[in-house]
């Protein structure tokens, strides 16, 4: 079946440092893969997204491709900031499937 | 836009008791989802539905039920709570598209059940 796997964390970093969250799948065919952020007591929303092989997603300063070669999709920024502090998530979706999602990243940044 | 909006935002039953969460969305999405969301676990789909008037099960539907009588609405209902359906529950809902259509969240409803 299908199935994420990402790193846990929590993931502590300093303002401005570089982050790297790695999320690789499993699944048949060609699925899209997504970036969902959870911050403090809301609801998840869509970071990024990718469609196809090779696509770059990329919103707010962060960036994930879509690497069928290694079935990864890794989420990436260059500077991080107070506000980035969250749980992210990394989820696929085959055609004519549901959502398939990792178990979160917690990321807090300090100032 | 009000987007996806749930009902209540905070709820502590007994043991026994029973509810029902409300989910309603104003963006005509043809599909809609609950979920639960628990520490180390991710979200875990519980039921969803791919029009009015239709039901699906997900993952962990044992103890749930739910309906969409109404496009826009989709109920959750748990008849007799238990103490592991303590969680916090988020209805989401998408487009018609099942390739990559997004899915929009509503913002939780934290259940406590003791």
């Amino acid at each position: 079946g299908n199935s994420v796997t990402q790193m846990e964390g929590p993931v502590t970093l300093s303002e401005e440092a570089f982050l790297t969250i790695n999320c690789t799948y499993t699944a048949t065919g060609y699925p899209s893969l997504f970036w969902y952020v959870q911050y403090p007591g809301e609801g998840l929303q869509l970071l990024l997204k990718a469609t196809k092989a090779d696509d770059k997603g990329s919103n707010k300063g962060f960036e994930a491709t879509y690497r069928k070669e290694t079935t990864s999709f890794h989420l990436e920024k260059g500077s991080v900031q107070v506000s980035d502090s969250a749980v992210y998530f990394c989820a696929l979706r085959n055609y004519g499937q549901n959502f398939v999602f990792g178990p979160g990243t917690r990321l807090s940044v300090l100032p | 836009n009000a987007g996806v909006t749930q009902t209540p935002k905070f709820r502590v039953l007994k043991t026994g008791q029973s509810m029902t969460l409300l989910c309603a969305q104003d963006m005509n999405h043809e599909y809609m989802y609950w979920y639960r969301q628990d520490p180390g676990m991710g979200l875990r789909l519980i039921h969803y539905s791919v029009g009015e008037g239709t039901t699906a099960k997900g993952e962990v539907p044992d103890g749930y039920n739910v309906s969409r009588l109404k496009k826009q609405n989709f109920l959750l209902g748990l008849e007799s709570a238990a103490p592991s359906q303590t969680s916090v529950y988020f209805c989401a809902s998408s487009y018609l598209d099942r390739d990559t259509g997004e899915l929009f969240f509503g913002e939780g409803s934290r259940l406590t059940v003791l």
